[in-house]
């Protein structure tokens, strides 16, 4: 079946140090979503990527989507404490359902 | 701010009862989601639905129940709760996003505890 895999699953950082998560999928994607959810919160969209190659970026945050659509990264530059939390990446298939992926906990140090 | 509404926020119940976790949304979505996630843990999806009268098992098998009557309304309910149900349940809503995406808005969810 479907499966999207994350890692690193858990990252501590020094503040200022940049931070990426990688994405992978078993299949072939026809889009990719990333969610933030803070500690004690709930998940919250922060981007959507459909082309192949696609490169978006949000502030500090870099998306980037594989050419293969199998996979995807999260980038952030000079982290902050504010960047505290678990990034999910989550992948369609075309179909109505999202594969949520199993998450990087995200820790930074002041 | 995303308008979905999940009631109680919390839920501490003795084994063998009968609950069911309420989940609103005043967007007028189709689609409409539930999701089980153990703290710091991924999202499992256990229910969806597709509009009023659909409603689907995920692919986490769960022994809860769920019913679309209203389009706004997608309640969960667990006939005899057990320790092992204990966890957050998140639920979600959907609309046609841009290129067949459809981002999806969660709800605070509910955190239940089952003694």
């Amino acid at each position: 079946g479907q499966q999207v895999m994350q890692i690193p699953q858990y990252q501590h950082v020094q503040e200022g140090e940049d931070f990426t998560t990688y994405c992978n999928s078993s299949t072939t994607l026809s889009n990719i979503q990333w969610y933030k959810q803070r500690p004690g919160g709930h998940p919250v969209f922060l981007i959507q990527l459909v082309k192949s190659g696609e490169v978006k970026k949000q502030k500090r945050l870099t998306f980037q989507f594989g050419e293969a659509k199998k996979n995807s990264s999260l980038h952030i530059t000079a982290t902050q404490t504010t960047d505290v939390g678990t990034y999910f990446c989550a992948g369609g298939t075309g179909a109505n359902n999202l594969f949520f992926g199993t998450g990087t906990r995200l820790t930074v140090i002041p | 701010e995303a308008d979905i509404y999940q009631t109680p926020r919390y839920l501490v119940i003795g084994t063998g009862k009968k609950i069911t976790l309420e989940c609103s949304q005043t967007m007028g979505h189709d689609k409409m989601y539930w999701y089980q996630q153990d703290p710091g843990m991924e999202l499992h999806l256990i229910h969806y639905s597709y509009g009023v009268n659909s409603t689907e098992k995920g692919d986490l098998s769960s022994e809860s129940t769920v019913s679309r009557i209203r389009t706004e309304h997608f309640p969960l309910t667990l006939e005899s709760a057990r320790p092992s149900h204990t966890s957050q349940y998140l639920c979600a809503s959907s609309d046609h996003g841009v290129a067949g995406g459809y981002e999806q808005y969660f709800g605070p969810g509910t955190r239940l505890t089952v003694t």
